[in-house]
């Protein structure tokens, strides 16, 4: 079982969609869950972290089931820049250590 | 405030070449981090250094890989007689605190490997 498994993409949705990313981790001592945007194969870049209580920025929503390992991204009218790949983060709780998953490609057409 | 620094941005080796990828952290930061991208795949953790130390190198090869983060200078990831299948992106990340309260890690912009 990998550590961190997400959705398998790509994700073609039309401007203005709602879309929903799933992602389970196996660690269940991880302490620490982001979601990353990476572009074109470039640098991966912090979308948001995300709370057991659930947090919101913007048309993006996180959430954290720690029973179920479980972390969920909601994107809400979608926009074309939000095309590109998102990738699911826990930390490993030995260290600094990030551990990504697969990452889910999203994109959204006009 | 410069962001994370990675030279090359692109590395052509041929087989059996040594290859060193340079990361420069940000400013204030003392903690860095390499993972690699192979084709089509997700990052992979390699190495987390601070400085003079190495902290956890449990996601790096046994063998022909090494690297470093001196006290002075960049930290330099060395791979040696490379291979094809070392052909990837390799991200250098930085932190301004130590594990345990967790800091953001900023990316570089990567050096691609490409080995022929």
């Amino acid at each position: 079982r990998k550590e961190v498994e997400q959705d398998p993409g790509p994700f073609n949705v039309p401007e203005g969609a709602t879309v929903a990313f799933n992602c389970t981790y196996s660690n269940s001592a991880s302490q620490s869950f982001f979601w990353y945007r990476q572009d074109c194969r470039k640098e991966p870049k912090l979308l948001m972290s995300v709370y057991s209580s659930g947090n919101e920025d913007g048309r993006f929503t996180a959430q954290l089931n720690r029973a179920s390992q479980y972390i969920s991204l909601l994107i809400r009218d979608s926009k074309l820049s939000d095309s590109a790949t998102y990738l699911c983060v826990v930390d490993d709780n030995q260290g600094g250590k990030l551990i990504f998953g697969q990452g889910t490609e999203l994109s959204v057409k006009p | 405030n410069a962001g994370v620094m990675q030279n090359p941005r692109h590395l052509v080796r041929r087989r059996g070449q040594e290859a060193r990828l340079r990361c420069s952290p940000m400013k204030g930061h003392s903690h860095v981090y390499w993972y690699r991208q192979l084709p089509e795949e997700g990052l992979k953790f390699m190495v987390y250094l601070q400085k003079e130390n190495i902290i956890d190198e449990s996601g790096m090869p046994k063998e022909r890989f090494s690297a470093e983060f001196p006290k002075e200078g960049p930290s330099i990831l060395r791979i040696q007689q490379v291979v094809r299948g070392d052909s990837a992106a390799y991200f250098c990340a930085s932190s301004r605190l130590a594990s345990g309260s967790f800091d953001e890690q900023f990316f570089g912009p990567g050096t691609r490997l490409t080995v022929l």
